[in-house]
């Protein structure tokens, strides 16, 4: 089993759409929980982190699932600019190690 | 403008060579990491390096090497031992005197084979 297993999609959604990506993980002890964006042939960068509380920034919500150990994604009114592949990553339990998904690739379409 | 700089952009290697890939960041972080990403597949560590003067295997380090002499660099060698070593590399660093800091990344460095 893969230490972060999600959807590889593609996911493809209208403009305006509410889009949601889940994200499983294995290790019960880790603590670090983050989505990356990664534009194609580009770097991942920083989309939100993941609190217990679950967040909300702007369009963008996110939210963990301790006893499942899953985290999810929330995109309301999909833009074009969205089109991208969505990164689910958790740190290796205890350590500064992060263990990457292979991501979820949205295309949004006009 | 902070930020992380790897050089070159795109890079050939011949059978038999080794080559280097440059990885520097003036963010005045502690920690920086190796990654490679193959087509359809997350990123997988390659090494990391939590402090000056020492650095640790990650999960696939073999037919590669490092060093970190310096807070703002962090070179990764892939040698000749690397037999498939064509992928996308990418260098990230992050503040790890804190707890779940996240790591940022360069804009990557991609490796083919001549």
């Amino acid at each position: 089993r893969k230490e972060v297993e999600q959807d590889p999609g593609p996911f493809n959604v209208p403009e305006g759409a509410t889009v949601a990506f889940n994200c499983t993980y294995s290790n019960s002890a880790s603590q670090s929980f983050f989505w990356y964006r990664q534009d194609c042939r580009k770097e991942p960068k920083l989309l939100m982190s993941v609190y217990s509380s679950g967040n909300e920034d702007g369009r963008f919500t996110a939210q963990l699932n301790r006893a499942s150990q899953y985290i999810s994604l929330l995109i309301r009114d999909s833009k074009l600019s969205d089109s991208a592949t969505y990164l689910c990553v958790v740190n290796r339990g205890g350590y500064n190690k992060l263990i990457f998904g292979a991501g979820t690739r949205l295309a949004v379409h006009p | 403008d902070g930020g992380i700089t790897q050089s070159p952009k795109y890079l050939f290697r011949k059978e038999g060579q080794n080559v280097t890939l440059s990885c520097e960041q003036n963010l005045n972080h502690d920690a920086m990491y190796w990654y490679r990403q193959d087509p359809g597949q997350g990123l997988r560590l390659i090494y990391y390096s939590q402090i000056v003067n020492d650095f640790q295997k990650g999960d696939i380090a073999e037919g590669y090497s490092v060093s970190r002499e310096k807070k703002e660099s962090f070179p990764l060698t892939v040698t000749s031992a690397q037999k498939n070593p064509t992928a996308f590399y990418l260098c990230a660093s992050n503040n790890n005197r804190e707890l779940n800091q996240p790591q940022h990344f360069g804009d990557g460095t991609r490796l083919s084979i001549l």
